[in-house]
């Protein structure tokens, strides 16, 4: 079965809304959570990187202001893209991970369209 | 610097033909793991395979094949006898560094034509 749970599948908004996706690991407790995104046509590209209990980093180019992440529990991370436009249409995919290896699974992704 | 090379974007083949998708790194590291996962038109990214770069066994799992070649930094993912259903983006996979952020590759899209 799965061992990650991320919610919404995919989302509709209007411009200027926010939307707040959630990912869970359900198998394994996550010290660590990478939230990736994916513009159609593109590869992933890392946006972030949460640890429990403490703030996001955020790779260069990512605004951590409109890309807020909790990462309050060790099975539970959100990012909520705030004031979202169009531009920010994309698929979001999370990826939680246990231990100091690189994580093996990934959410089902959230495919966010802001109109 | 760490850095994924898929230098075929699509491939198109016909069911029941054999496939190679190529993967070419670059990495720092001494020890590193290897990925590859697979996206299928709904979006998951299915994970395929986690190789060590202490192993450079090539390994088989039912259709497909990997072929780890240190010397040369590849990482080549084959499938014997293509199916439709593997129609799907696949991608190849570094870690940034020992923290676990993966490097991705630009994809390669195959599509399996009955």
């Amino acid at each position: 079965g799965a061992v990650v749970s991320q919610h919404p599948s995919w989302v509709i908004c209007k411009s200027g809304t926010s939307v707040k996706i959630e990912c869970r690991s359900l198998d394994f407790q996550a010290t660590t959570m990478f939230w990736y995104r994916q513009f159609p046509k593109q590869s992933l590209m890392l946006m972030a990187t949460s640890n429990e209990g403490s703030k996001a980093t955020y790779e260069q180019g990512v605004e951590k202001d409109k890309f807020l992440i909790n990462h309050a529990s060790l099975t539970l991370s959100t990012l909520t893209v705030t004031s979202a436009h169009p531009e920010d249409s994309s698929f979001y995919i999370c990826s939680p991970q246990p231990d100091g290896n690189s994580p093996l699974h990934f959410g089902n992704g959230t495919r966010l369209t802001v109109t | 610097a760490q850095k994924v090379t898929q230098a075929q974007t699509e491939i198109s083949v016909v069911e029941k033909e054999d496939v190679t998708l190529d993967c070419v790194y670059e990495t720092r590291d001494t020890t590193y793991y290897l990925f590859w996962y697979k996206q299928p038109p709904s979006g998951e990214l299915v994970f395929l395979i986690r190789r060590n770069s202490f192993d450079e066994q090539n390994e088989i799992s039912g259709r497909y094949s990997w072929n780890f070649q240190k010397s040369t930094s590849s990482f080549n993912f084959t499938i014997t006898a293509s199916q439709v259903v593997d129609s799907a983006v696949y991608f190849c996979a570094l870690p940034a560094n020992q923290g676990g952020k993966l490097i991705f590759g630009q994809g390669t899209e195959l599509s399996v034509k009955p």
